[in-house]
């Protein structure tokens, strides 16, 4: 069982580069999300997305876009590479109860992007 | 505002002693709850979660939580803790209803001296 898994592991750009994060789940889980993980920050919701083709912003959202073309994958890309997102980038997915509510998320084990 | 507060920065307990975690939220109505633990260098695995029902809930591990409404709680306990317990420990609540997002609480890091 995979679960979510995220790729690459480790990434180290420069100011003002480009990338994309892939997160892939097998789960079939309608929700997934990106959160960035920051000492003493806990974790904090970048963007989410409810169901292939739709996305929505989450508590830190600048700096960052997202795509759901396809239901397993949740792309997470930064355009231009800043110091200050230098983090540990989290996927997760979840499934819905059918009645409207969500259940607990699974992690990917995660991505650590230094940003120099 | 919805928000999950972990009022310990860093806890350290002896092995064998007990353990217990607080976590509290902020919402309108209750939500789920949450506990989730992370070892180093690897992602969450969830612990524990309170839907409905019995306020005390059982988890992997060993652990338990306790859901006190008039607290506003949700507390993280094991009676005899174990040097693989260390660890950072988050709590998470989600509203109810409809498409829903986990706000974590910061987190608490959990030492356990010999």
């Amino acid at each position: 069982n995979a679960g979510v898994t995220q790729t690459p592991k480790f990434r180290v750009l420069k100011t003002g580069q480009s990338m994309t994060l892939l997160c892939a789940q097998d789960m079939n889980h309608e929700y997934m999300y990106w959160y960035r993980q920051d000492p003493g920050m806990g974790l904090r919701l970048i963007h989410y997305s409810v169901g292939e083709g739709t996305t929505a912003k989450g508590e830190v959202p600048d700096g960052y876009n997202v795509s759901r073309l396809k239901k397993q994958n949740f792309l997470l890309g930064l355009e231009s590479a800043a110091p200050s997102q230098t983090s540990v980038y989290f996927c997760a997915s979840s499934y819905s109860t059918g009645r409207g509510g969500n259940t607990e998320a699974f992690f990917g084990q995660g991505t650590r992007l230094t940003v120099v | 505002a919805q928000s999950v507060t972990q009022p310990d920065i860093h806890i350290t307990v002896s092995e064998g002693a007990s353990l217990e975690l607080r976590c509290n939220y902020s919402y309108g109505a209750t939500p789920y709850l949450f506990w989730y633990v992370q070892s180093p260098g690897q992602g969450l695995q969830l612990l524990l979660k309170y839907f409905s029902g019995d306020t005390l809930v059982q988890g992997i591990k060993g652990f338990e939580a306790e859901f006190k409404r008039s607290q506003s709680s949700f507390n993280l306990r094991k009676p005899s803790v174990h040097w693989s317990d260390a660890a950072e420990y988050f709590c998470a609540a989600a509203p109810r209803g409809g498409y829903s997002t986990l706000t974590f609480g910061k987190g608490t890091m959990l030492l356990v001296s010999p």
